[in-house]
């Protein structure tokens, strides 16, 4: 099975930076994601990572180190368009299976 | 170039009644995937439809619930003699063939049972 952690709720200021770590215990995946969303909408994807090392994209940048078993999900110069659930996600030896974790909720305040 | 379209968005249904879900994948996706999401819990996957097959259902429970992907049509995921337990929002995702990068996700279908 799959063990995801992530912290339930983060609280920033719009222009500031914030960093959602996530941990995991897995018997073996092909790749971690961040997915987004937006109460009552649909989880749109963020990041794939799959080797170790750091995915810059924008001003999300999501990092991976598998031997530390931890991810880690960087929003730049927050909007308030940022605040949402953010879901750490395993995608398992089956490529179609992915494992969320229950998602950290980010506020962004003015 | 629409995305994946679910429908209802929300579905009341009392206990023992029968819900039906409709979901039907973006433009040229021929592969169905249907998650669960619990309150204050990770999406869980439940089943996995190509056209007219069901590929993997091992995350689905083993009884009142199925799945179908006819070759016409939206998918639909069934759930029988519904109970208070099912109350939940039901996604679906589609992806142009096996593979787990970018699953394209519809707005869900939350679920209430009464």
């Amino acid at each position: 099975g799959q063990n995801i952690d992530q912290p339930t709720e983060m609280t920033a200021t719009e222009g500031a930076i914030v960093q959602i770590n996530c941990t995991y215990q897995t018997s073996g995946f092909n790749g971690l994601f961040w997915y987004q969303q937006h109460a009552g909408e649909a989880p749109t994807f963020l990041s794939y990572n799959v080797l170790d090392g750091l995915e810059e994209k924008g001003r999300f940048s999501s990092f991976l180190s598998r031997s530390k078993g931890y991810s880690y999900l960087l929003l730049k110069e927050l909007q308030m368009k940022d605040s949402a659930s953010y879901l750490c996600t395993l995608g398992g030896s089956n490529d179609y299976k992915l494992s969320f974790g229950a998602g950290t909720t980010v506020t962004v305040r003015a | 170039n629409a995305g994946v379209m679910q429908n209802p968005r929300h579905l009341v249904r009392r206990r023992g009644q029968e819900a039906r879900l409709r979901c039907s994948p973006m433009k040229g996706h021929s592969h169905v995937y249907w998650y669960r999401q619990l309150p204050e819990e990770g999406l869980k996957f439940m089943v996995y439809l190509q056209k007219e097959n069901i590929i993997d259902e091992s995350g689905m429970p083993k009884e009142r619930f199925s799945a179908e992907f006819p070759k016409e049509g939206p998918s639909i995921l069934r759930i029988q003699q519904v109970v208070r337990g099912d109350s939940a929002a039901y996604f679906c995702a589609s992806s142009p063939q096996s593979t787990n990068e970018k699953l394209f996700f519809g707005s869900g279908t939350q679920l209430s049972v009464l």
